[in-house]
């Protein structure tokens, strides 16, 4: 497996405003995923995000409300921009290690006021 | 695209008791199917995970099983303890190199001492 460490752990926000949060792994991984977590619910999938190239967003998910960056091999950030209530969730990086399988950071868990 | 579904979304059982989860998935192309472990306030802990080659796979008291033809997959936790209550996801994806995972819903297990 891997260390994943994801910042800020938690945050508390004002509508309007934008948060990055940051991911880091202890290894060089090449494929790196962005999920939200609704309150009691499932993951979605976010975005793929590749070393060296843009990300892979999902349906229902625009560049322009949820950029992401992927400078190295051990680095990601997602930035949430222009929050609402409606944003509120925990935020998930995940990478993926040998052929399939996928192991997750601790979250960060995001209130937007 | 590929559509998961997961029962019960809630568990209670005696400790000691035997704990049985279930999936269904619609994407016949898929051949990969994580479990997931998610306690209050961590991120999800990949705890086993099956390929279509295999019908069962074992890990101390943890087993799945898969039937391919039914799309069907289910998780069994025997001899349950208080430390295994939390939410359970199932997933699937096509595997074979950094495919969409693509995850249930949930099961809240509550085991009572």
């Amino acid at each position: 497996s891997a260390v994943i460490s994801q910042k800020p752990s938690r945050d508390i926000c004002q509508r309007g405003t934008s948060l990055t949060i940051q991911c880091q792994v202890d290894s060089q991984v090449t494929m790196m995923f962005w999920y939200r977590q609704q309150p009691g619910q499932s993951l979605t999938l976010i975005a793929t995000a590749n070393q060296g190239s843009e990300a892979t967003y999902e349906s229902g998910f625009v560049i322009d409300k949820f950029p992401i960056s992927r400078p190295n091999l051990t680095f990601s950030t997602l930035t949430v921009s222009n929050m609402s209530p409606e944003d509120s969730s925990i935020y998930l990086c995940s990478v993926s290690l040998g052929i399939d399988e996928q192991f997750f950071g601790p979250g960060t868990r995001l209130t937007v006021l | 695209g590929e559509n998961v579904e997961q029962h019960p979304s809630t568990l209670s059982v005696q400790e000691g008791d035997s704990a049985v989860i279930k999936c269904t998935y619609s994407d016949s192309a898929s051949n990969y199917f994580p479990w997931y472990k998610q306690e209050l306030g961590k991120g999800p802990q990949l705890i086993i995970d099956i390929r279509s080659n295999v019908g069962e796979k074992k890990d101390q008291r943890i087993a799945v099983t898969l039937n391919k033809t039914a799309k069907h997959f289910s998780l069994h936790i025997t001899e349950t303890q208080p430390e295994d209550s939390a939410v359970y996801f199932c997933a699937a994806s096509r595997g074979g190199g950094y495919q969409k995972v693509t995850f249930g819903t949930g099961t809240k297990l509550q085991v009572i001492p």
